[in-house]
């Protein structure tokens, strides 16, 4: 199974760009790696979802390198707004469908991610 | 936009009581999830569905059941809730690659 690993917290300033990293080894083939952000007392909220090599919508970029056993989120000019806990989650669903595994999720630890002025 | 829905945010709820906690997806997803959130634990699965009346145990089960008799809706059952079971309980739903949160409900039980 893959294991995540994220920093525990980051500190940034608003306007900055941030990068928050998570490692995940043991990532299997036909796992994709999914960011979320979650907001105190919220749900985790979609951010982006990659395979590999990049990807990038209106709220940040993914950057998967070749061997996949690490990814970075990127989020540009930071607002006080972003401060949130950061998930990587690495695994694939299409695995669950019809009682297939079910340990092949794996979620991160969360970054706190502190946005200043 | 992917919306699912928990029906209870906050709830309160004696020891040895049973507990429902019920969650709807609108998107036809095959896949539905229930999670709990601890400090310090992060998200764990107690159990998910991949299909009508089809369930598997996620890595703490015990103390939990579901119910899964439509595609839509998803049950979270505590059969005798215990203190232990204080928590932030999330449903979330999955069609392809990518699983969708509902809001959380947070469950006290005194």
């Amino acid at each position: 199974l893959a294991k995540t690993t994220q920093p525990i917290s980051m500190d940034s300033y608003e306007g900055q760009e941030v990068n928050i990293t998570c490692s995940h080894n043991n990532i299997a083939t036909n796992d994709y790696i999914t960011w979320y952000q979650q907001f105190p007392s919220q749900g985790p909220r979609f951010i982006i979802q990659g395979y590999k090599t990049k990807v990038t919508n209106e709220v940040a970029s993914l950057f998967i390198p070749a061997d996949r056993k690490s990814s970075t989120l990127s989020l540009p000019r930071v607002s006080l707004s972003d401060t949130a806990v950061y998930y990587c989650l690495v695994g694939d669903t299409l695995a669950m469908n019809y009682g297939g595994s079910q340990g092949n999720l794996i979620f991160g630890k969360g970054t706190k991610l502190s946005v200043k002025p | 936009d992917v919306k699912v829905t928990q029906s209870s945010r906050y709830l309160v709820k004696r020891t040895g009581e049973k507990v429902f906690l019920e969650c709807v997806q609108d998107m036809d997803h095959e896949n539905m999830f229930w999670y709990r959130q601890d400090p310090g634990l992060g998200l764990r699965l107690i159990y998910f569905s991949y299909d009508v009346k089809m369930k598997e145990k996620g890595d703490i089960p015990e103390g939990y059941s579901v119910s899964r008799e439509k595609k839509e809706r998803f049950s979270l059952i505590l059969e005798s809730a215990s203190t232990s079971q204080t928590s932030m309980y999330l449903c979330a739903s999955s069609l392809s690659h990518t699983i969708y949160f509902g809001e959380g409900s947070w469950l006290t039980v005194v």
